[in-house]
């Protein structure tokens, strides 16, 4: 079973319209990281949001939030006032196990694939 | 900011020959690095995990003998793909953590073999 399953191939928002990215997730640790990537067309990752497993408000960095629904193993990430930078590819990922070290390696889902429509 | 800095950005070689890639924390130690492979529009797939002064630990399906990673040092990891081949074509990028820090990514290399 994959452990991440982003079910969204593309998604298209107008400008300053918000958008949500689905995301779920499958563990069976209690300790575990969930994070999103913004990856522009030149390739680099950009690190946007974290939300830990033990975390008990809902992540927010700016206009990204996380909605995390534990019981549901589900991390949508939500992007308000969609900009026309905001096109591009958006990766959900999962630590598993405590934070540090050899545990920051990260599985990443299919991404999404997002276009801002002006 | 923490920043891992990934040389070359893009590189072309021929079939056979050999291509070194460079992975540097610039202002913290990177106790730990990970090297993703990703092919276009696809995801990114962990290829190994290198510690400092240690033998890497490679993901499932990933040739350790073609794909030779040094940690050498708290601030370089090297991936080296020997005789490399067209199906080698790839966007290879690391990420390194100092340990409990956050996770940092290079901005990637995108190899091309001819």
């Amino acid at each position: 079973a994959q452990k991440i399953t982003q079910t969204q191939p593309g998604m298209f928002v107008q400008e300053k319209e918000a958008v949500t990215l689905d995301c779920t997730y499958d563990t069976s640790d209690q300790s575990y990281g969930l994070f999103w990537y913004k990856q522009p067309s030149s390739g680099e990752m950009i690190f946007l949001i974290y939300q830990g497993s033990y975390d008990e408000q809902n992540a927010t960095e700016g206009r990204y939030s996380l909605n995390f629904q534990k019981a549901r193993k589900s991390a949508n990430l939500v992007i308000s006032a969609s900009q026309l930078g905001d096109s591009a590819m958006y990766f959900c990922a999962m630590r598993e196990g405590r934070s540090g070290g050899s545990n920051y390696k990260l599985t990443f889902g299919k991404g999404t694939l997002l276009t801002v429509n002006p | 900011g923490a920043v891992v800095s990934q040389h070359p950005s893009r590189v072309i070689c021929k079939s056979g020959t050999s291509v070194k890639i460079e992975c540097r924390s610039l202002d913290f130690q990177a106790t730990t690095m990970f090297w993703y492979r990703q092919f276009p529009k696809q995801s990114l797939m962990l290829m190994a995990t290198s510690n400092e002064g240690s033998k890497a630990t490679y993901e499932q399906g990933v040739e350790k003998d073609k794909f030779l990673i040094n940690h050498a040092s708290l601030t370089l990891s090297t991936l080296t793909v020997t005789s490399a081949h067209p199906e080698d074509s790839s966007f290879y990028i690391c990420s390194a953590t100092g340990g409990f820090s956050p996770l940092h990514f290079g901005n990637g290399t995108r190899l091309t073999v001819t």
